[in-house]
């Protein structure tokens, strides 16, 4: 079926580092891709989302482009803050109805 | 997009007891989704509940312990019955207001810890 693949976390960064959080995916038709954002102690934001294949999504300096080739879709952000520490959840859905998430990536960004 | 209210946002519970969890959307949506996090770990679906007709249980979810309400569009119930410690957890409730290719919108969640 379909399933995300996520880089496991934790991740810890210095403030204005790079980010990169790696994302596969397998699927057996033409889902689209998200990534969605976790702050403590809060639900679930939709972060950015690609719909096909060469799609990049891009929200608040993170971006992500939506590869069928390597079937991935990688967060990045150029210089990351604080205030950017959360979990960061890969997904992917190739029907209305069913969602798929990956097992999520903590991070945590220091001053 | 939609704007969900959960509640209770938290709430410690006796074992053998149940919980009732609420979403409350501003706008009609078709579908809702319930979705349980555990400790550390990723969503998982719990069952899709449609107005009208009984709510859909992924595997490993029965109607027994998870029983689902969704009485009109805006609105819907999750109970979690029968406390177990391992029901500690993170509840969460979405919608696919707009479809999920645009990604769903989900409440704040529930923090359940069973004593």
């Amino acid at each position: 079926g379909d399933s995300v693949t996520q880089m496991e976390g934790p991740v810890t960064l210095s403030e204005e580092a790079f980010l990169t959080i790696n994302c596969t995916y397998t699927a057996t038709g033409y889902p689209s891709l998200f990534w969605y954002v976790q702050y403590p102690g809060e639900g679930l934001q939709l972060l950015l989302k690609a719909t096909k294949a060469d799609d990049k999504g891009s929200n608040k300096g993170f971006e992500a482009t939506y590869r069928k080739e390597t079937t991935s879709f990688h967060l990045e952000k150029g210089s990351v803050q604080v205030s950017d520490s959360a979990v960061y959840f890969c997904a992917l859905s190739a029907d209305n109805n069913d969602m798929r998430f990956g097992a999520g990536t903590r991070l945590t960004v220091k001053p | 997009s939609a704007v969900i209210s959960q509640k209770p946002s938290r709430d410690i519970c006796q074992r053998g007891t149940s919980l009732t969890i609420q979403c409350q959307v501003d706008s009609q949506v078709t579908m809702m989704f319930w979705y349980r996090q555990q400790p550390g770990q990723s969503l998982t679906l719990i069952a899709t509940a449609n107005q009208g007709s009984e709510a859909t249980y992924e595997s490993g979810f029965v109607i027994d312990k998870f029983p689902i309400s969704r009485p009109n569009l805006t609105f819907s119930t999750l109970t979690v019955s029968n406390l177990s410690p391992e029901d500690s957890s993170i509840y969460l409730c979405s919608v696919d207001k707009g479809g999920a290719w645009d990604g769903y919108t989900f409440g704040s969640g529930t923090r359940l810890t069973v004593v």
